[in-house]
């Protein structure tokens, strides 16, 4: 696509409940990257991939978030046993390799009720 | 660690006024600094960026320069449309930091201009 998509747009999820989220890079691009946007703040970084590679993850909250991208494209962010606090914007970017300008999706807004 | 600090909103101007947005950064290392803008209902855009000192970003009218002594990059634009109307955020990367190459964004300005 022309574009770096997320799905879906928009996510319910009663607490408790697992959760994941899409993100199909723009193709041919190396990095990827998860930030997290709380209502009215700005993202914040939570994990980085080069091709299939995690190589940051520093950013993950808790060890109920994961993130897989296991063929260097599509990436899935993963929240288990969710809770009120994860509700948020989940922003996935591509750039196509380091140092260079990341594309960012329309994101995913998670409400946990 | 490295944070930007970005003038709080909702910043409300009439059209064709002078706009400024004011950006603090505290970084270890040589950032880069960058410009991002969300119009309604769409995703996060690169509007300009800056990779050293002294360095003059301008992208649509916009400007903001690198100054490392002030470690400020103020948003500027000499007379805003309404098509300008967006949230505007701030950010920094550490080139040298390690593979991440992250970014570290304020916490956006809202900018609303009236016709």
């Amino acid at each position: 696509g022309a574009g770096v998509s997320q799905s879906p747009r928009y996510k319910v999820a009663k607490r408790g409940q697992d959760v994941a989220l899409r993100c199909d890079p723009i193709s041919g691009h190396v990095s990827l990257f998860w930030y997290q946007q709380a209502l009215g703040q700005g993202p914040e970084f939570l994990t980085y991939f080069q091709n299939e590679a995690q190589l940051d993850k520093s950013g993950l909250p808790s060890d109920r978030f994961f993130a897989e991208r296991p063929e260097g494209s599509v990436s899935t962010l993963k929240i288990q046993r969710t809770q009120q606090e994860d509700s948020a914007v989940y922003l996935c970017a591509s750039s196509f390799e380091k140092n260079t300008e990341a594309f960012f999706g329309q994101g995913t807004r998670l409400t946990v009720v | 660690g490295d944070s930007v600090t970005q003038m709080e909103g909702p910043v409300t101007l009439s059209e064709e006024a002078f706009l400024t947005i004011n950006c603090t950064y505290t970084a270890t290392g040589y950032p880069s600094l960058f410009w991002y803008v969300q119009y309604p209902g769409e995703g996060l855009q690169l509007l300009l960026k800056a990779t050293k000192a002294d360095d003059k970003g301008s992208n649509k009218g916009f400007e903001a320069t690198y100054r490392k002594e002030t470690t400020s990059f103020h948003l500027e634009k000499g007379s805003v449309q309404v098509s300008d109307s967006a949230v505007y955020f701030c950010a920094l990367s550490d080139r040298g930091g390690g593979a991440t190459n992250k970014l570290i964004f304020g916490t956006g300005t809202l900018l609303a201009v009236q016709p």
